[in-house]
């Protein structure tokens, strides 16, 4: 069964310095990977997704992510963090080959002091 | 170009009562799917509709049941509501040929139990 693990519930850094939030992933074939942010009382808004093409993903508001298949994960970094950063964070992967139902991890808050 | 919309945004129910939660997909989407989001938690796949039929459920009990209509929106109705559905219930749409990627996720409806 395909799964995801958010190793952070919740990370904090200043403005203007380097975010990493950490995922692993379990899949007994090649996943399909998104990241998902969620602001207060907003839906889900989809950052990136890799689906077998390049390992570095690059997304919107300057967000990437890295397959690494050798160590299972798929971390989301962003080499300056903004305020407008703030918000919850889902590291997802597609249940199956044919399945089309998303498993979220349990979610990682970022916390972006001034 | 509108995104997902869900209604209403809000509501209490008391246990044991019934309640039907609605969504219309974006422009150009055929598959719905519903997700529950209980607090602090990530989403959880609740099932997903396709030609009007049922197409994949996640692991919930059968007072969940749903319901999508010719135009493409659909419906999620829970029966004898309990204290542990208290939750933020979002829907997602996508589009069939899509093998699952490109979901719009809604706002979300918020549903208090008491």
């Amino acid at each position: 069964a395909q799964s995801v693990t958010q190793l952070d519930s919740h990370v904090s850094v200043s403005e203007g310095t380097p975010v990493l939030l950490r995922c692993n992933y379990s899949s007994s074939y090649s996943p399909s990977l998104f990241w998902y942010v969620q602001h207060p009382n907003k839906g889900l808004q989809l950052l990136l997704k890799y689906t077998s093409a390049a390992t570095l993903v690059k997304g919107i508001n300057g967000f990437e992510a890295e397959f690494k298949k050798s160590e299972t994960s798929f971390h989301l970094t962003k080499p300056s963090a903004h305020m407008s950063d703030a918000a919850e964070y889902f590291c997802v992967v597609r249940s199956g080959q044919a399945g089309t139902a998303l498993i979220f991890g349990k979610g990682t808050t970022l916390s972006v002091s001034s | 170009d509108a995104g997902v919309t869900q209604s209403p945004t809000h509501l209490i129910k008391t246990r044991g009562q019934q309640v039907t939660l609605r969504c219309s997909p974006k422009s150009g989407h055929d598959t719905v799917s519903w997700y529950q989001q209980a607090l602090g938690q990530g989403p959880q796949f609740i099932f997903q509709y396709y030609e009007e039929e049922e197409r994949q459920r996640g692991n919930f009990p059968d007072r969940f049941s749903g319901h999508q209509f010719p135009n493409y929106s659909s419906e999620l109705n829970v029966n004898a509501l309990l204290l542990g559905d208290s939750a933020l219930y979002l829907c997602a749409s996508s589009l069939a040929a899509g093998a699952g990627y490109g979901y719009t996720f809604g706002s979300g409806t918020r549903l208090t139990v008491v």
